[in-house]
């Protein structure tokens, strides 16, 4: 059974800090995703991440994909307040027209001023 | 236009009612999905249509049930719901299937008395 497990759970850092998101999971595949969820709202999407060595970049949030240690981080340089939602990833192990997307248990950050 | 529209916001039902869920978009996507998201809980993949072709989560029960009258629409029927089912079920399009990036839209906020 494919498992995704986040760490941590919950981060707390301070304005203009430095962190790192873990995203390792138990079965092979080269498909991750990462979301961002504010409270209440809904998911929206952050990185696509499709082959091993993968690294995508977008304002503050930088991710990362190693399919060959089945880990993905999200790497937060130089937070601001604005960051702070609950990250999650996801692991996309879909074959033959059978979907099978699973979520992370997700990092729930705040980013203090 | 880069929405996914979901009707209605919230919805109060008893066991023995019907209901449906309603998902639109108009970005020429191929590919629509329902999550299903327990409070504090990462979502929980229940369908997709890729190309009118539909995907079931296994452990989704029956009294579930989606449908795809077209490509832009995505409806959730629900039917003899236990309190249990009471989540935020979100929809969500891609422009053909997995790898690609998932819009998500509001959600519906659902509780079953």
């Amino acid at each position: 059974e494919l498992k995704v497990e986040q760490n941590p759970l919950f981060l707390s850092m301070q304005e203009g800090k430095n962190y790192t998101i873990y995203c390792n999971y138990s079965t092979t595949s080269d498909r991750l995703y990462w979301y961002r969820q504010d409270p209440g709202k809904s998911l929206e999407s952050l990185f696509v991440l499709l082959s091993n060595g993968a690294v995508k970049q977008e304002g503050r949030l930088m991710a990362s994909l190693d399919t060959k240690a089945r880990l993905s981080t999200l790497h937060i340089t130089a937070a601001v307040h604005d960051l702070s939602a609950t990250y999650f990833c996801a692991v996309d192990i879909t074959t033959s027209g059978t979907y099978k997307y699973i979520f992370g248990t997700g990092t729930r950050l705040k980013v203090l001023a | 236009d880069t929405e996914v529209t979901q009707t209605p916001k919230h919805l109060v039902m008893g066991m023995t009612n019907k209901k449906s869920l309603k998902c639109e978009q108009h970005m020429g996507h191929r590919a629509m999905y329902w999550y299903k998201q327990k409070a504090k809980k990462p979502p929980e993949l229940m369908f997709v249509y890729s190309y009118e072709k539909l995907s079931i989560n296994e452990s989704v029960p029956s009294r579930f049930s989606p449908e795809c009258p077209n490509s832009s629409l995505l409806n959730l029927h629900l039917h003899a719901l236990q309190p249990e089912d009471s989540a935020l079920y979100l929809c969500a399009s891609s422009q053909g299937g997995a790898q690609e990036t998932q819009y998500f839209g509001p959600g519906t906020r659902l509780l079953v008395l």
